[in-house]
């Protein structure tokens, strides 16, 4: 059973940046497995962010972005505002049949 | 533009049937792929499985031998049976649609959700 890790927890002061990552049990993050980032607040449905590693929906903001990082996929999210305290979480492809959720990223903003 | 919207019981007896149905209006379900996805409470994504509109399908292998994912063109909705549920089945299930293009794939709109508790 393919296991896709991310961290459980970051904190992040207002006006910083972080790094999200999301790293797959059966070896390196490619962009064939197009790594899709979501953000969930408490009560709501989770929100595309992010696809395909880089590509943003015309509703992400522009401090929201996405790439490969030493064999993981990443959302930094930069300029850190107090309404990006959510869930985060990432979705992989694998091949043309299975798609598999991360755990999920806790961001606090503080 | 797209959107879902989940229907169906909001209680399930242990060991019964679960089953929902998401209505897709603001466009065709005889394109993409149509999935299915929940959360338990505090607890994180789990995907549960898709339908192309032709009607072949992908499931998770951690419920592939209890799940079915059907889809009915003519009323524009798909469906999601889950067999001899038990409590861990108690979720907040999510439909969406999956866009696969030649270069890029994404999950998006996903429908409100709607919780289903199993009971004993």
């Amino acid at each position: 059973q393919t296991v896709v890790t991310q961290e459980p927890s970051l904190t992040v002061s207002p006006g910083g940046t972080v790094t999200l990552t999301c790293a797959s049990s059966t070896g390196a993050v490619t962009s064939g497995n197009h790594p899709n980032w979501f953000q969930q607040k408490p009560g709501q449905a989770p929100r595309a962010l992010i696809y395909s590693t880089t590509y943003k929906h015309s509703w992400t903001p522009a401090r929201f972005s996405g790439s490969l990082l030493g064999g993981k996929a990443a959302l930094t999210l930069s300029g850190v505002q107090p309404e990006d305290e959510a869930e985060y979480y990432c979705l992989l492809y694998y091949g043309d049949s299975q798609l598999v959720f991360g755990g999920g990223t806790k961001l606090t903003v503080l | 533009q797209v959107q879902l919207q989940e229907s169906g019981p909001g209680l399930v007896k242990s060991s019964e049937t679960l089953s929902l149905t998401c209505t897709v209006s603001g466009g065709s379900i005889s394109y993409h792929y149509w999935s299915w996805i929940r959360q338990p409470p505090g607890k994180g994504l789990e995907w549960i499985g898709y339908i192309f509109h032709s009607g072949s399908t992908n499931y998770n292998p951690s419920l592939e031998s209890r799940v079915t994912i059907s889809v009915d063109a003519s009323k524009n909705q798909f469906a999601l049976k889950l067999s001899s549920v038990t409590a861990a089945d108690t979720a907040v299930y999510y439909c969406a649609r999956v866009v696969v293009g030649s270069t890029r794939k994404w999950v998006d709109p996903l429908g409100q959700g709607t919780l289903v508790s199993v009971s004993s």
